[in-house]
């Protein structure tokens, strides 16, 4: 049971374009939504966060959107750069969890030059 | 500060065989985790440990052990391997702060099971 929904699995985008991740959550219980970045042969890291006392959380060229009504969150990735090429997890977590995240599918994202 | 290393890189097992995955982390964190990475599954929690001499189950503990007799490391055991183990396996450490749940993985190690 997958408790959250990523997509797409993979994403192709131009260089300068915006990439845009979207992942959907069913347990209400949740409360705080990351943003995991992996490079190929590598483990994953940090790349952003938000709770859902915010609607948006901006970090340079990053932003998470959270609709906490409909259950669902999205990456943007603004002017996208060949750089930015990786796979990218969504997660949840709530505080009573012991950090525990459950993590989405996963989208494969290629920016071209 | 190495942060999370995992041992070995790369493992080939046959069918029936056994090995121990060693974790260490030198954050001095409380938590630590172990994932399998599977194509098209993200990454799903197979065991976790909240503290020294404490383990738990995850989403798909079966078919595997751990064990965390020191704070700085989490051992992660199959005892009998069988092809469907065949995956990359991470283990990742977090501190207790009730405000980050900031997560840090090891490079990973991919198994395979033959």
């Amino acid at each position: 049971q997958q408790q959250v929904k990523q997509s797409p699995q993979s994403l192709i985008v131009q260089k300068g374009g915006i990439s845009i991740i979207n992942c959907a959550y069913e347990n209400t219980a949740f409360d705080y939504f990351p943003w995991y970045q992996q490079f190929p042969g590598k483990g994953p890291a940090l790349l952003i966060a938000i709770r859902p006392d915010v609607s948006e959380k901006k970090e340079g060229r990053f932003t998470i959107s959270f609709n906490k009504s409909a259950k669902q969150f999205s990456l943007h990735i603004m002017d996208s750069q060949p750089g930015d090429s990786a796979t990218y997890f969504c997660a949840a977590s709530k505080e009573t969890s012991g950090s525990r995240l459950t993590f989405g599918e996963g989208t494969q994202l290629t920016v071209n030059p | 500060n190495a942060g999370v290393t995992q041992t070995p890189k790369f493992r080939v097992l046959k069918t029936g065989q056994s090995m121990t995955l060693l974790c260490a982390q030198d954050m001095n964190h409380e938590y630590m985790y172990w994932y399998r990475q599977d194509p098209g599954m993200g990454l799903r929690l197979i065991h976790y440990s909240v503290g020294e001499g404490t383990t738990a189950k995850g989403e798909v503990p079966d078919g595997y052990n751990v064990s965390r007799l020191k704070k700085q490391n989490f051992l992660l055991g199959l005892e009998s391997a069988a092809p469907s183990q065949t995956s990359v396996y991470f283990c990742a450490s977090s501190s207790f702060t009730p405000t980050i749940y900031e997560q840090y993985f090891g490079p990973g190690t991919r198994l395979t099971v033959t």
